[in-house]
C-alpha cells in the first residue's frame, strides 16, 4: 500500500521553462510535506518544505504547493536549469501523538533538464 | 560543520552472513533515522533512534535492528541476510527528529550488496 505516490517516474523539460512534478498521497494523517533531491552516489538533500497549514511555500526558484482536498501537491522549479537534472523524491511525515512517525517516500521522479 | 557520515561506503557479504553499519550524525543533532532504498520500493523507514532509544519503526523484520549511543553515533545490524536485503542504507540525522520545522539531513549511504 502506497501511501506516497509519484506516478511520473521520469520527466524532461527544456533549460529555461517551467518543471512541474506532482506527488499524490493517501493518508490524510500527514501533516508536513518535504522535497528532497537526490544525485547518484549521494544521500538526499533537504529541498522544501511545506506544513499542512499552509498551500504554498516558497523559496527561490522553488515552489511547493498543497491542495489537501485532493491530497495533491507539486513542485514548480522556475527557470529550471542544468543542475536541476536529479531524481526528486516527496515525503510525507505525521505528527499525530507529538512526534514524528518517519518520513514516508514516493519512488521519486528523474528530472532531467535538456540544453 | 561536517555533515553525516556513514561507513563503511560499500559492502558485499554472501547470504546468511550479519553486518553492521554505522552512521555519525551531524554534531548537535540528536535524532537518527535509517531508510533502505531499493530500487522497486524507494526509501522505505526502517527505524528511528533519539538518546539511546528507538523511537519510531518502520515495517522490517526482526533481523533489521539498530542502537544508538551516549555520543548520538547510530549502528543499524542485519542478520542472516537475504538477497533481497541489497540496498542503498541511508542515514539521517536531525536537531529532534520532532515538530514540522525538522529536517532530515542524508548521509551517503551504505551501498549493500549480497551474493
Amino acid at each position: 500500500d502506497q501511501q506516497v505516490k509519484q506516478n511520473s517516474p521520469s520527466l524532461s523539460v527544456q533549460e529555461g521553462r517551467i518543471s512541474i512534478l506532482n506527488c499524490d498521497y493517501t493518508n490524510s494523517m500527514f501533516d508536513y510535506f518535504l522535497w528532497y533531491k537526490k544525485y547518484p552516489a549521494e544521500g538526499p538533500t533537504f529541498l522544501i518544505s511545506i506544513s499542512s497549514i499552509k498551500d504554498k511555500n516558497e523559496d527561490g526558484r522553488f515552489t511547493v504547493f498543497l491542495n489537501k482536498s485532493a491530497k495533491h501537491l507539486s513542485l514548480h522549479i522556475v527557470p529550471s536549469q542544468p543542475g536541476d537534472s536529479a531524481v526528486y523524491f516527496c515525503a510525507a511525515s505525521s505528527h499525530s501523538g507529538g512526534g514524528a512517525d518517519g518520513l514516508t517516500f514516493g519512488k521519486g521522479t528523474h528530472l532531467i533538464i535538456q540544453p | 560543520k561536517a555533515g553525516v557520515t556513514q561507513t563503511p561506503r560499500y559492502l558485499i557479504k554472501t547470504r546468511g552472513q550479519q553486518v553492521t553499519l554505522s552512521c555519525s550524525p551531524i554534531s548537535g543533532h540528536r535524532s537518527v533515522s535509517w531508510y533502505q532504498q531499493t530500487p522497486g520500493q524507494g526509501l522505505q523507514f526502517l527505524f528511528e533512534y533519539f538518546s539511546e532509544t528507538q523511537r519510531n519503526k518502520g515495517n522490517f523484520p526482526g533481523r533489521f535492528s539498530g542502537r544508538q549511543f551516549s555520543n548520538s553515533r547510530s549502528e543499524m545490524n542485519v542478520s542472516t541476510l537475504e538477497l533481497g536485503d541489497s540496498a542503498l542504507y541511508l542515514c539521517a540525522s536531525s536537531f529532534t527528529g520532532m515538530g514540522t520545522n525538522e529536517k532530515l539531513f542524508f548521509g551517503s549511504g551504505t551501498q549493500l550488496s549480497v551474493l
